[in-house]
């Protein structure tokens, strides 16, 4: 079975600066993908940046890009001049293509200070 | 572009009664999945549905029944709603779609169980 590990429960950051934040997964399977989702307190989920574990290439999208090393399993999210708005729950996860079963990391809390 | 759509967004309920949780995707979408998200944690999968006609169980079963009513619709239904089902419930679809295995949610309903 895959299992999503988040190893900051929460983290803080001021604005204009940078934070990472961690995912750690665990799959026997070569080829998945790997995503992040915020999901702000509306509670609605957001998807941020998505990876293709066949793709060497970190995916970038503006702020946000990923520091993704399929050897040791890890796919950590970085976000760059953080803005008061990110403040949120962020989410790992991990699918299986044909799996159509998406497995989710207990989140990280990102608080962005004024 | 609607997207996912759930209905009721808000619900209380008595402990024993029943009700249904509806939802409906306008994207063309093989999968759709029922999580539950408790107060400070994640995602939990109740069931999903890979394609229409079938259904399967997710991490968290018991106390929810599900239909695939065709390939727009799923719903979850509780037949007797207990305290413990106190949550907050989110539904999504995915597809091989353009952007491939990208799993999108509706805005997810409060339920209260009192």
């Amino acid at each position: 079975a895959q299992t999503v590990t988040q190893s900051q429960p929460e983290m803080s950051v001021q604005e204009a600066e940078t934070v990472t934040l961690s995912c750690t997964y665990d799959t026997s399977e070569s080829n998945y993908y790997l995503f992040w989702y915020k999901q702000p307190p509306s509670r609605q989920m957001i998807l941020v940046i998505r990876q293709e574990a066949y793709k060497q290439q970190n995916a970038t999208e503006n702020r946000f890009s990923v520091n993704f090393q399929k050897a040791a399993k890890s796919f950590s999210l970085k976000i760059s001049d953080s803005q008061l708005g990110d403040t949120a729950m962020y989410f790992c996860a991990f699918m299986i293509p044909y799996g159509q079963n998406f497995v989710f990391g207990p989140g990280t809390r990102l608080s962005v200070l004024p | 572009n609607a997207g996912v759509t759930q209905t009721p967004k808000f619900q209380v309920l008595k402990t024993g009664q029943s009700m249904t949780l509806q939802c409906a995707q306008d994207m063309n979408h093989n999968s759709m999945y029922w999580y539950r998200q408790d107060p400070g944690m994640g995602l939990r999968l109740i069931y999903y549905s890979a394609s229409e006609g079938t259904t399967d169980k997710g991490e968290v079963p018991n106390g929810y029944n599900v239909s695939r009513l065709n390939k727009r619709e799923f719903s979850l239904r509780l037949e007797s709603a207990a305290p413990s089902q106190t949550s907050v419930y989110f539904c999504a679809s995915s597809g091989l779609t353009g952007v491939g295995n990208t799993i999108y949610f509706g805005e997810g309903s409060w339920l209260t169980v009192v």
